[in-house]
């Protein structure tokens, strides 16, 4: 089955520590991109990659990083989480770019406290 | 600056009559346009997609009509139906930045039966 597959789906964490959201793709995509849902605001775009080794800045990186070794994986890395980081976060995928249909995950919610 | 905006929060229609959603953007370098459709606790999946080259994309009971002079595109679902009452967000990519994908704030539909 196509998906995209989000872990964990669910996290509570503390102000300060690190964490990793692991997102991974079975449709062979050349295109990943990582979002966060908050009340009100829609979807927003933290960071995309075209292709393997080829990440960019979505229009909310601060305090975000992401790395595209393989094909399949493009995890989400908070390095120092704060509460204004509590959100609902999609990884998505594409074909190759977002003009294409992108399928998303299932969604992870995390809360800093 | 929000460059992709829905400005009706929620809609709701009666089953059997026509929902239309409204999105509107700003910048004049989007070349693709899609809509995608959210249940709650799921992540969005795709609707329908229409170039700017077109004006009208039809797939079964959806139609997207883009209007370029007024920067405009509509979603029209004829007939509605209780499982059309979702989130719809409409997005926007493109132009000088391939990779980067803006979405609108969502309209929350409601079909009643």
């Amino acid at each position: 089955e196509a998906q995209v597959t989000q872990n964990p789906r669910y996290l509570i964490t503390v102000t300060g520590k690190k964490l990793t959201v692991t997102c991974s793709q079975n449709m062979n995509h050349e295109y990943m991109s990582w979002y966060r849902q908050d009340p009100g605001l829609g979807l927003r775009q933290i960071y995309y990659s075209m292709n393997v080794e080829v990440t960019d800045k979505g229009d909310v990186p601060e305090g975000y990083k992401v790395s595209r070794k393989e094909k399949r994986n493009f995890p989400l890395i908070l390095e120092s989480p704060s509460p204004n980081q509590t959100s609902l976060y999609f990884c998505a995928s594409s074909l190759r770019i977002p003009t294409y249909e992108q399928y998303f995950g299932p969604g992870t919610r995390l809360t800093v406290t | 600056d929000q460059q992709v905006k829905q400005n009706s929060p929620s809609l709701s229609v009666q089953e059997g009559r026509i929902s239309i959603l409204n999105c509107d953007y700003t910048n004049s370098m989007f070349d693709y346009f899609l809509w995608y459709k959210k249940y709650p606790a799921e992540g969005p999946t795709f609707l329908i997609s229409i170039s700017s080259i077109k004006d009208k994309n039809e797939d079964g009971r959806f139609t997207v009509f883009l209007n370029k002079s007024a920067k405009h595109l509509s979603l029209h679902i004829v007939p509605s139906q209780p499982g059309d009452s979702a989130v719809y967000f409409c997005a926007a990519s493109g132009g000088a930045n391939a990779g980067k994908s803006t979405f609108g704030d969502g309209t929350t539909l409601t079909v009643k039966p």
